[in-house]
C-alpha cells in the first residue's frame, strides 16, 4: 500500500504557542488530503479537507483561523495549531487519497500536549 | 448526516479463535474501508471494498452496499490481532469518510 509520513510523532508545547504538523505522501500524488482528531477511546474525527493548491474546507464547529492548513503540493500538507490550549491536546492523524473517492492512507499521526 | 455503526463494540476472543465484526451505514457507499488501529495509533489498511468479498491471508470482508453492511472476518486469531478496528464509509459523490466508534478486540493467549 502507499505510505504516508508525518512529522513530528510527538510534540510536547506551552500554551500559547503554535505547533506545526507535517503530512507528507512518499510514493503517490495525493490529490487530497485529510486531518483528522481522535481524542482518548474515541474514533476519529474528520476536521478540514485540503485539496492541493486550494483553500481547505472545515468541517463543521472546526476554527479555520486556529487550525490552519496549507496543501502546498502534491506530496505535502501542513496543520498548524495556532496559539495552542490544553483543550487542543490530542492526536491528530492526516490521509491522503489520490482523489476521487479512491483509498485513504493514514499516516502514523501525531500526539500533541499541550501545557 | 451519514452514520456508520459497529458491532459489537467489544470482544474478547481466545487465540484460535474466529470473529465477525459487523458495520452498518446509513446511506449510498462511496468508499468503504477496514481499518486495524494498532496500539501506537497507526490505522492499517485492510481493506477497501464499496462492494463485494476480498480476501488477505486469514482476514476477509464482505460489502452489500444494497442492504447497506459490511462484515470483516478474522479466522484463527492471534494476539497480534488485538487492537480497535475501525470501518469507514463515504456516500456516494463526497470522498470524506465517516467512522464508526470501532471494535475493540481483545486476544488472549
Amino acid at each position: 500500500g502507499a505510505v504516508v509520513s508525518q512529522h513530528p510523532s510527538w510534540v510536547i508545547c506551552k500554551s500559547g504557542t503554535s505547533v506545526k504538523i507535517e503530512c507528507r505522501s512518499l510514493d503517490f500524488q495525493a490529490t487530497t488530503m485529510f486531518w483528522y482528531r481522535q481524542f482518548p477511546k474515541q474514533s476519529l474525527m474528520l476536521m478540514a479537507t485540503s485539496n492541493e493548491g486550494s483553500k481547505a474546507t472545515y468541517e463543521q464547529g472546526v476554527e479555520k483561523d486556529k487550525f490552519l492548513i496549507n496543501h502546498a503540493s502534491l506530496t505535502l500538507s501542513t496543520l498548524t495549531v495556532t496559539s495552542a490550549h490544553p483543550e487542543d491536546s490530542s492526536f491528530y492523524i492526516c490521509s491522503a487519497s489520490s482523489g476521487g473517492g479512491n483509498e485513504q492512507f493514514f499516516g502514523p499521526g501525531t500526539r500533541l500536549t499541550v501545557l | 448526516g451519514i452514520q456508520v455503526e459497529q458491532s459489537p463494540p467489544d470482544l474478547i476472543l481466545q487465540e484460535g479463535a474466529n470473529s465477525t465484526l459487523r458495520c452498518n451505514f446509513s446511506d449510498s457507499v462511496n468508499n468503504l474501508q477496514w481499518f486495524h488501529q494498532n496500539p501506537w495509533g497507526q490505522l492499517i489498511n485492510l481493506f477497501y471494498i464499496p462492494s463485494g468479498t476480498k480476501q488477505n491471508g486469514r482476514l476477509s470482508a464482505t460489502t452489500v452496499a444494497t442492504e447497506r453492511y459490511s462484515l470483516l472476518y478474522i479466522s484463527s486469531s492471534q494476539t497480534t490481532d488485538s487492537g480497535v478496528y475501525f470501518c469507514a464509509h463515504a456516500q456516494g459523490g463526497s470522498e470524506k469518510l465517516v467512522f464508526g466508534k470501532g471494535t475493540k478486540l481483545t486476544v488472549n493467549p
